[in-house]
């Protein structure tokens, strides 16, 4: 079955610009996941959402970072006045009932560069 | 801290069990422990997880000792396709449901 996409697989941008990433859960999983992951570390959280609201968004750094899953599914992460620092891996992840298990299936991310 | 501590590479001959440990000497009663590798350019794929029991499947063992500060993940015949970026995690069930990634273990599968 088809698994987590992502698109795009890379992004390059100028200082400043806005950017938006997609990311398209495994059908059924109510669990969405935002991570970033930089060169030669682990991913960092981001963004958790259960079904449409976001559940904890503790890890978004600052407020030029949004997301949102209006339906339940599809999520977008909405990054405003890109700065240099935000290039990274952005990884999106889903899972089916992380209450029973959270196996965390993730996407092939997408490669933000910031010039 | 709620991160874990591995070793950052380790090598292993293909065909050989390759045995990756990991720290977690705070770990509290609730919390599982998680495996996932990361294959260069491609997202984390799960391994295993497992609470105070032993735990197997298709891909790989986990053996938690008894007093559960530390684990092993067992790769029991490690082929080429192995080599990857190991991440041994902490997590809790009755809490938020993010993952908190160390560094992890550069595992390299040698011919």
């Amino acid at each position: 079955g088809a698994g987590v996409s992502q698109t795009p697989s890379n992004k390059v941008t100028e200082k400043g610009k806005y950017v938006e990433l997609r990311c398209d859960p495994i059908s059924g999983h109510t669990a969405l996941y935002w991570y970033r992951q930089s060169l030669g570390q682990g991913p960092e959280f981001l963004i958790y959402f259960q079904g449409t609201g976001a559940a904890d968004d503790s890890g978004l750094p600052n407020d030029r970072f949004f997301a949102v899953r209006p339906e339940g599914s599809v999520s977008t992460l909405k990054i405003q006045r890109t700065e240099r620092g935000d290039s990274a891996v952005y990884l999106c992840a889903s899972s089916l009932n992380p209450l029973v298990r959270n196996e965390q299936f993730f996407g092939p991310g997408t490669r933000l560069t910031v010039l | 801290d709620a991160k874990t501590t591995q070793p950052p590479s380790m090598d292993c001959a293909e065909g050989r069990a390759a045995n990756l440990p990991c720290n977690h000497s705070t770990i509290s009663g609730n919390e599982y422990v998680y495996w996932y590798r990361q294959i260069h350019s491609q997202g984390p794929q799960y391994i295993i997880h497992g609470l105070k029991n032993n735990e197997t499947n298709e891909m790989a063992s986990l053996i938690i000792t008894e007093d559960r500060k530390s684990s092993t993940l067992i790769l029991p015949h490690a082929t080429l396709r192995d080599t990857a970026v190991y991440y041994c995690i902490r997590h809790s069930m009755d809490s938020n449901y993010q993952l908190i990634w160390g560094a992890g273990t550069k595992l390299i599968i040698k011919p």
